[in-house]
């Protein structure tokens, strides 16, 4: 299985701040990494897809990247709505399709 | 605009077995992939299995020997079967459909609302 390692597990920020986390595959998944967002008991929904694009209806300020095996989510001028749980999911290899640990980000 | 609704009992006893339906609405089971996600409380999220478009299934390897997913094409559903129930199935169950990219690459979206199962006599 393809294991996909999220850092840091948890992050303190301020409205306004930007703020990165970082998920990093166990073995090359060329560019098939996937974002979500999930906020207290809701499912979780689609950011970022195939690395950098931009899902529809997302703001501007969700970006991603890729460098390698790593990947990277770029939350810019944090807004209070931002503040949720971060997931990553690769689908390069499959089955299965995983998910990273998680990523809650927490208002300072 | 696709939807998804996921219906089932909410309180299985351990050794039994849990029988959960997704209710597609907006567009057709037979197309797109539709997939089975869980998520113990507090934890993070577990693929289980999916069902694409032709028929053809795949489990994940940790749940194969119990999980079984189907569809009714009539019905415009998909359904999830989990044998042999322990506590440690306890979870929220989210349906979703996967939007297929290049190969086998896809994402999720949308999702169902999910439906929390409590494995407990």
């Amino acid at each position: 299985d393809i294991q996909m390692t999220q850092s840091p597990s948890s992050l303190s920020a301020s409205v306004g701040d930007t703020v990165t986390i970082t998920c990093r595959a166990s073995q090359n998944i060329n560019s098939c990494l996937n974002w979500y967002q999930q906020k207290p008991g809701r499912a979780p929904t689609l950011l970022i897809y195939a690395a950098a694009s931009v899902q529809s209806g997302v703001p501007s300020r969700f970006s991603g990247s890729q460098s390698g095996t790593d990947f990277t989510l770029t939350i810019t001028s944090l807004q209070p709505e931002d503040f949720a749980i971060y997931y990553c999911q690769q689908s390069y290899s499959i089955p299965p399709i995983t998910f990273g640990q998680g990523t809650r980000l927490e208002i300072k | 605009q696709v939807q998804l609704q996921e219906s089932g009992p909410g309180l299985v006893k351990p050794s039994g077995t849990l029988s959960l339906t997704c209710i597609v609405s907006g567009g057709s089971i037979t197309t797109s992939l539709w997939n089975w996600i869980r998520q113990p409380p507090g934890k993070g999220l577990e693929w289980i299995a999916n069902i694409y478009d032709s028929g053809t299934v795949k489990y994940n390897p940790s749940l194969k020997s119990r999980v079984t997913i189907s569809r009714d094409t009539s019905k415009n559903q998909f359904s999830l079967e989990l044998t042999s129930l322990t506590a440690a199935d306890t979870a929220v169950y989210y349906c979703a459909r996967a939007q297929a990219l290049v190969g086998d690459s896809s994402y999720f979206d949308p999702w169902g609302q999910g439906t929390l199962v409590t494995v407990s006599s």
